[in-house]
């Protein structure tokens, strides 16, 4: 089945740690997001990469890292230097970031930090 | 930086009722999508919104999109159970070009 996975589901951490998260998708999509969901927040964009070994800060990229060294990965991980970590994460990715097209989106990792 | 917006953020009806969320961009958009999102679950793809004053309908629900590409809305005519969960707008700015920015989002339940 070709789909975007997140795991695991369910992450905790005790705090102080760093933490990677991981998205791996076989649509062969160029494109892959990162996204934070808090409660009334909506989505707001951690990182962003339109192609491999290349990607772009959005609009709450501190205390979070990312890397793309291939097309099907786009782990995300969350360092220490991250005052609120915990919160359900979402990844995506797009065929194309440049065209106008659907965004699909991993089932979450909800990662609490204690 | 590009900013979109939603209201309501929380809407209740009752089962058969209409419902309707508004989404308004700071900048003008190249594209509208809508997303649904059910309780515990992760944004799924509901329609793409391109050309100014667009209008797509699926079934009970009704796209629209502005004439100026900055403003889009969703109205579902006749609400059931099965349209609980929160509804995203998301869009890209035609000029700061990739990143797919989405609103609040307008979390919507029903009662029977």
């Amino acid at each position: 089945d070709g789909g975007i996975t997140q795991s695991p589901k369910y992450l905790f951490r005790k705090e102080g740690q760093n933490v990677t998260l991981s998205c791996e998708q076989n649509l062969n999509h160029d494109a892959m997001y990162w996204y934070r969901q808090d409660p009334g927040q909506g989505l707001r964009l951690i990182y962003y990469s339109q192609i491999v070994n290349d990607f772009q800060k959005g609009d709450i990229a501190e205390g979070y890292s990312v890397s793309r060294e291939k097309k099907e990965s786009f782990p995300l991980t969350v360092t220490s230097a991250q005052k609120n970590p915990t919160a359900f994460y979402l990844c995506a990715s797009c065929w194309d970031g440049t065209m106008n097209t659907e965004a699909f989106f991993g089932q979450g990792t909800r990662l609490t930090v204690v | 930086g590009q900013q979109v917006m939603q209201i309501p953020q929380y809407q209740h009806v009752q089962e058969g009722e209409d419902f309707t969320t508004y989404c308004n961009s700071s900048t003008t958009l190249s594209n509208i999508q809508w997303y649904k999102q059910r309780p515990g679950g992760h944004p799924v793809f509901l329609i793409q919104l391109v050309k100014s004053g667009e209008v797509k309908k699926q079934k009970r629900l009704t796209f629209q999109f502005g004439e100026a590409k900055k403003n889009s809305s969703l109205h579902i005519t006749a609400t059931q159970t099965t349209d609980v969960g929160t509804y995203f707008c998301a869009g890209r700015d035609h000029q700061a070009g990739t990143a797919l920015i989405f609103g609040k989002g307008t979390t919507l339940s029903v009662s029977s």
